[in-house]
């Protein structure tokens, strides 16, 4: 089975631009998280995802938002970027069913903001 | 209030030796509980789980031991091997709850 895929791997934008993220989770998957990962706090939880529904958020601000297609397929979407916004971001899938599943993460796309 | 916690930054161990990387928890609704490896420039890899049922699980050269009355766990990679030089981290969630806390990782080092 093919992993879960992130694109672009690479990003550069400048304060006050906006991104999207792009995620496919594995086959078979309907949850996918979203994670920024900074060295300063570690890996931190965006939200979650399942059959095209939000069902949990973390602390983050409205600037940071997303959603989830039919095909299971998720984007996020950051607006009006800070400095502070560069980061890795991570997604990761897992089935969906029962919390505590194990998740499988993609590569990460790794966001500069200058 | 960082509820997951890995309070060795690094550890480094010779080829062959045993590695134990611990992990301390303040939330007791967690019981589900994850280790994750990660190389630079790579996504997390998924190595090992525990639930909150158990006190032990292993597999292979990778078994994680659960603390519950102490809200601990710890990894341990017998025989360590220079492959397994990567950061560590320990994740945890909750009861009706999909995301994961995690901890802010632990960096192995295996000397060959």
């Amino acid at each position: 089975k093919a992993g879960v895929t992130q694109t672009p791997r690479y990003l550069i934008k400048t304060r006050g631009q906006q991104v999207t993220l792009s995620c496919s989770p594995i086959s078979g998957h309907r949850s996918v998280s979203w994670y920024q990962q900074t060295p300063g706090q570690g890996l931190q939880f965006l939200f979650e995802y399942f059959s095209e529904t939000q069902r949990n958020k973390g602390n983050f601000p409205g600037r940071f938002s997303g959603r989830q297609f039919s095909n299971s397929r998720s984007e996020m979407n950051v607006s009006t970027l800070e400095l502070g916004d560069s980061a890795l971001y991570l997604c990761a899938s897992s089935l969906g069913g029962s919390p505590g599943e194990t998740q499988y993460f993609g590569p990460g796309t790794r966001l500069l903001v200058l | 209030d960082q509820q997951v916690k890995q309070n060795s930054p690094s550890l480094s161990v010779q080829e062959g030796r045993i590695s134990i990387l611990n992990c301390d928890y303040t939330n007791s609704m967690f019981d589900y509980f994850l280790w994750y490896k990660k190389y630079p420039a790579e996504g997390p890899t998924f190595l090992i789980s525990i639930s909150s049922i158990k006190d032990k699980n292993e597999d292979g050269r990778f078994t994680v031991f659960l603390n519950k009355s102490a809200k601990h766990l710890s990894l341990h990679i017998v025989p360590s091997q220079p492959g397994d030089s990567a950061v560590y981290f320990c994740a945890a969630s909750g009861m009706g709850n999909y995301k994961l806390t995690f901890g802010k990782g632990t960096l192995l080092t295996v000397n060959p």
